[in-house]
């Protein structure tokens, strides 16, 4: 069973920084692209992150752009997302996904973790 | 970027009612287009893709259809657990992977 368990949500001031993580069981993780999509409180879903399977492409949001490193560590099936200079407006539930090659879109999603920045 | 927009922004159903989402894209995306439910405080489920496509384990009272820049998501006869908030999302120019704002589906 395909699973994907984040972890490091926390209550940051402005300018903070974070570093989530996903966990990922039951399937061969090294041979899959991954992503970061994210949720503000009664929002819809924004794309954050993409990460291929070797890491050599990445891309981000605009709206992260700078701030937001995506990694993986394939020795250890992890997904990495470190935020610096966090703002109000990333506030959302951040959710590690499964990137679905060849239709690019995303096929299993962790349960979330959740990102409040505030003073 | 390719924005998408969902209508209507929610919809009120009885149980075996048939519902229809509709789904545009600002420009032509063929058919890479996707469907996901959620639930409150879940993360969302891949129903359909390839804008017609069903995800495996999906009821097949769920069905999506479309191309190019119009896109529907239809439920034949809706179920108690179908009342969820419906996602689509663009698979056709990225980055960014974009999505819509959301359909929610409500018991009348």
């Amino acid at each position: 069973e395909v699973q994907l368990v984040e972890s490091g949500g926390d209550l940051v001031q402005p300018g903070g920084s974070l570093r989530l993580s996903c966990a990922a069981s039951g399937f061969s993780f090294r041979n899959y692209n991954m992503n970061w999509v994210r949720q503000a409180p009664g929002k819809g879903l924004e794309w954050v992150s993409y990460i291929s399977t070797s890491g050599s492409t990445i891309y981000y949001a605009d709206s992260v752009k700078g701030r937001f490193t995506i990694s993986r560590d394939n020795a250890k099936n992890s997904l990495f997302l470190q935020m610096n200079s966090l703002r109000d407006e990333d506030t959302a539930v951040y959710y590690c996904a499964r990137h679905y090659s060849g239709y690019d879109t995303f096929d299993y999603w962790g349960q979330g973790t959740l990102v409040t920045v505030s003073s | 970027d390719i924005q998408m927009t969902q209508s209507p922004s929610s919809v009120s159903a009885s149980v075996g009612d048939r519902v229809t989402i509709t789904c545009r894209a600002s420009q032509d995306i063929s058919s890479w287009l996707a469907w996901y439910q959620q639930k409150p405080g879940k993360a969302p489920k891949l129903l359909i893709y390839a804008a017609s496509s069903l995800q495996s384990g999906v009821p097949s009272r769920f069905s999506g259809s479309g191309s190019g820049t119009e896109f529907t998501l239809s439920i034949s006869s809706l179920q108690p657990e179908d009342f969820a908030t419906y996602y689509c999302q663009q698979a056709n120019s990225f980055p960014p992977w974009t999505f819509g704002q959301g359909t929610k589906v409500e018991i009348k």
